[in-house]
């Protein structure tokens, strides 16, 4: 089954302390991204990749860091975690290709519930 | 700046008739894709329809249909004869022409059917 996959779904911290929501698709998708939703603001872009080792900002990318070593995995880093981050967060993948890219969905993971204290 | 404008935070519509979901968007480039995604108490979200801007045809999909006016810049999502299994949370997103990148959501509207 073609999916984007998140873990965990549910997550409660501590302000501080270092953690990693990971992300993984199967459909060989080139282009992945991450947002988090909040109440009244929608969805807003965090960071977006490309392709492997190719990785760039979005609108709210402060307190926030990511990679893409491998084509299927695209991990969230919180190096440092404040309570401004509680948030709802996805994980998103689409096909990239040129001219046509503007057409393509994304398709989405489960979503993160994440809580800093 | 603000791209996409959903200005109904929340909606009532009885089971079996029509409802209109307003959506405008805000762009300079001439290439834009526009999307529609249905997001239920569950938390998933789900896409329902696109539209893209070069598109002469309205789309469709089952019951959704997007009105699609270029010239306001709006996107109207159209969902006929409701379902109680409509009552959710709906976004209205862009993935921008030059920047193929970014992606931009509304604030959504929230659906209740009534039966």
């Amino acid at each position: 089954e073609a999916q984007v996959t998140q873990n965990p779904r549910y997550l409660i911290t501590v302000t501080g302390k270092k953690l990693t929501v990971t992300c993984s698709q199967n459909m060989n998708h080139e282009y992945m991204s991450w947002y988090r939703q909040d109440p009244g603001l929608g969805l807003r872009q965090i960071y977006y990749s490309m392709n492997v080792e190719v990785t760039d900002k979005g609108d709210v990318p402060e307190g926030y860091k990511v990679s893409r070593k491998e084509k299927r995995n695209f991990p969230l880093i919180l190096e440092s975690p404040s309570p401004n981050q509680t948030s709802l967060y996805f994980c998103a993948s689409s096909p990239f290709g040129g001219q046509s890219t503007y057409n393509s969905p994304l398709h989405f993971g489960n979503g993160t519930r994440l809580t800093v204290t | 700046a603000q791209k996409i404008t959903q200005t109904q935070p929340g909606m009532f519509v009885q089971e079996k008739e029509a409802v209109t979901l307003d959506c405008t968007y805000d762009t300079s480039d001439p290439s834009y894709g526009l999307f529609w995604y249905k997001q239920p108490s569950s938390g998933e979200m789900i896409f329902l329809i696109y539209q893209g801007s070069y598109d002469q045809q309205n789309a469709t999909e089952g019951r959704y249909s997007l009105n699609f006016q270029k010239a306001r810049k709006s996107a109207n999502l159209v969902i006929s004869a409701s379902q109680l299994g409509d009552s959710a949370m709906y976004f209205c997103a862009m993935r921008g022409g030059y920047n193929f990148n970014k992606f931009y959501f509304g604030s959504g509207t929230k659906l209740n059917v009534k039966p």
